[in-house]
């Protein structure tokens, strides 16, 4: 069963640095998506990516973050310069179409130091 | 407001027996879509199941299944013959359609433990 994958399982990283979440979504989906749990709390939404482009985003989604499908295959998430309040666990997800159900990739947990 | 809310932050239930978790929601959309997804530890998040606003039917997936009550704006997840590998976190979601928006609001979840 086609899957959505997510690299690396963990990250630890120094504030300030910049971070590249990566995200393989299902092959023939469409719409892509980032959300972020912080421990022990709900998952929240981040952004969502489709044709393209941003088509939404969230208010946590400032300047310091940033969404590419470098290539077919790939979509990634970048955070320029990490906060401590940055450390979550960071989820990919992405649909055939909408309003179907998103498929979550295993997550990436960050943690800033 | 919360869009959804889960007010039970911890259940317990016998292996066996049948669970319910519940999930109310608000929305002024008369178009959206709710969803179950699960959390075990190792934090992956399931898709478990889907309700569309206008299915007439309850959802079923196998031993879940989704009491959707829309006039109580209630979509409360049914587990049937609990087993030890139910244990886990639950979330409800819900998408709106209003805008065009795609994105997913989650509850604050409810932890589901089953006993031997």
């Amino acid at each position: 069963e086609p899957e959505v994958t997510q690299t690396p399982s963990h990250q630890v990283t120094q504030m300030g640095q910049e971070v590249i979440l990566r995200c393989v979504p299902i092959s023939n989906h469409l719409y892509f998506y980032w959300y972020r749990q912080i421990l022990g709390q709900k998952v929240e939404f981040l952004v969502s990516f489709y044709n393209n482009e941003i088509s939404e985003k969230s208010e946590i989604f400032d300047d310091q973050f940033s969404v590419e499908r470098p290539d077919g295959s790939n979509f990634t998430l970048k955070i320029r310069s990490t906060k401590l309040e940055d450390s979550a666990m960071y989820f990919c997800a992405s649909t055939a179409d909408t309003p179907y159900e998103q498929y979550f990739g295993p997550g990436t947990r960050l943690t800033v130091t | 407001a919360q869009k959804i809310t889960q007010t039970q932050p911890g259940m317990f239930v016998q292996e066996k027996e049948a669970v319910t978790l519940d999930c109310t929601y608000d929305t002024s959309d008369q178009s959206y879509g709710l969803f179950w997804y699960k959390q075990p530890s190792s934090g992956e998040m399931i898709f478990l199941i889907y309700q569309g606003s206008y299915d007439e039917q309850n959802a079923t997936e196998g031993r879940y299944s989704l009491n959707f009550q829309k006039a109580r704006k209630s979509a409360n997840l049914v587990i049937s013959a609990s087993q030890l590998g139910d244990s886990a976190m639950y979330f409800c979601a819900m998408r709106e359609n209003q805008g065009g928006s795609e994105k997913l609001v989650f509850g604050k979840g409810t932890k589901l433990t089953v006993n031997p």
